[in-house]
């Protein structure tokens, strides 16, 4: 199994302001992907993050609200940009290990005022 | 197109007694379905997949779940509850032999045990 780590684990910020969040994997997957969790909710798939290309976005979530960099293939961040309380959510990122089997970080817990 | 259908968003028991969390799935080829747990301010953790091999399949902690064609069901069941299994369970499905396996989940179970 692969091993996920995220910073930050949470954060309270501004609205209007953006935060960036990083996705570590213990070793080399495929794929790696972006959901997240509303309070109270399910989670929902935001994009998948393509290792030295542009990340493919699911209906409803935009490049320029959520930019996505994967520089190679243990790393990736998430910008969830211009800042609103709507956004308040958790943000899970997952790299596939074997293939099928997607593994999830922890989350990073955002708040925003 | 995939989705998942988990009924009821909250299912209480007593310690000791069957853990029954139902999952129903709908896809248009053969689906890899999957149970992941989320402890209270934790990620989610994977406890068992089906992925074409052996319909009952046993996971971690002592759940097991039958994939049953026939019903398009994936529940997942433990025969004796522990506090400690208290959670939000999560039902998924991803299309098999898929290019990118994208993961559908259902909305949750919340699971309480009583003492």
């Amino acid at each position: 199994s692969a091993v996920i780590s995220q910073k930050p684990s949470r954060d309270i910020c501004q609205r209007g302001t953006s935060l960036t969040i990083q996705c570590q994997v213990d070793s080399q997957v495929t794929m790696m992907f972006w959901y997240r969790q509303q309070p109270g909710q399910s989670l929902t798939l935001i994009a998948t993050a393509n290792q030295g290309s542009e990340a493919t976005y699911e209906s409803g979530f935009v490049i320029d609200k959520f930019p996505i960099s994967r520089p190679n293939l243990t790393f990736s961040t998430l910008t969830v940009s211009n800042l609103s309380p709507e956004d308040s959510s958790i943000y899970l990122c997952s790299g596939n290990g074997h293939q099928e089997t997607q593994y999830f970080g922890p989350g990073t817990r955002l708040l925003v005022l | 197109a995939q989705s998942v259908t988990q009924l009821g968003s909250h299912v209480s028991v007593s310690e000791g007694a069957l853990v029954l969390l139902r999952c129903n799935y709908s896809s248009s080829v053969p689906p890899y379905l999957f149970w992941y747990v989320q402890y209270p301010n934790q990620g989610l953790q994977l406890l068992l997949k089906y992925t074409s091999a052996a319909t009952l399949v046993k996971g971690i902690n002592g759940f097991e779940a039958e994939f049953k064609k026939s019903e398009t069901s994936f529940h997942l069941t433990k025969p004796s509850a522990h506090m400690s299994d208290a959670a939000e369970y999560f039902c998924a499905v991803s299309a098999h032999g898929g290019s990118n396996y994208k993961l559908t989940f259902g909305k949750g179970t919340l699971l309480t045990v009583n003492p």
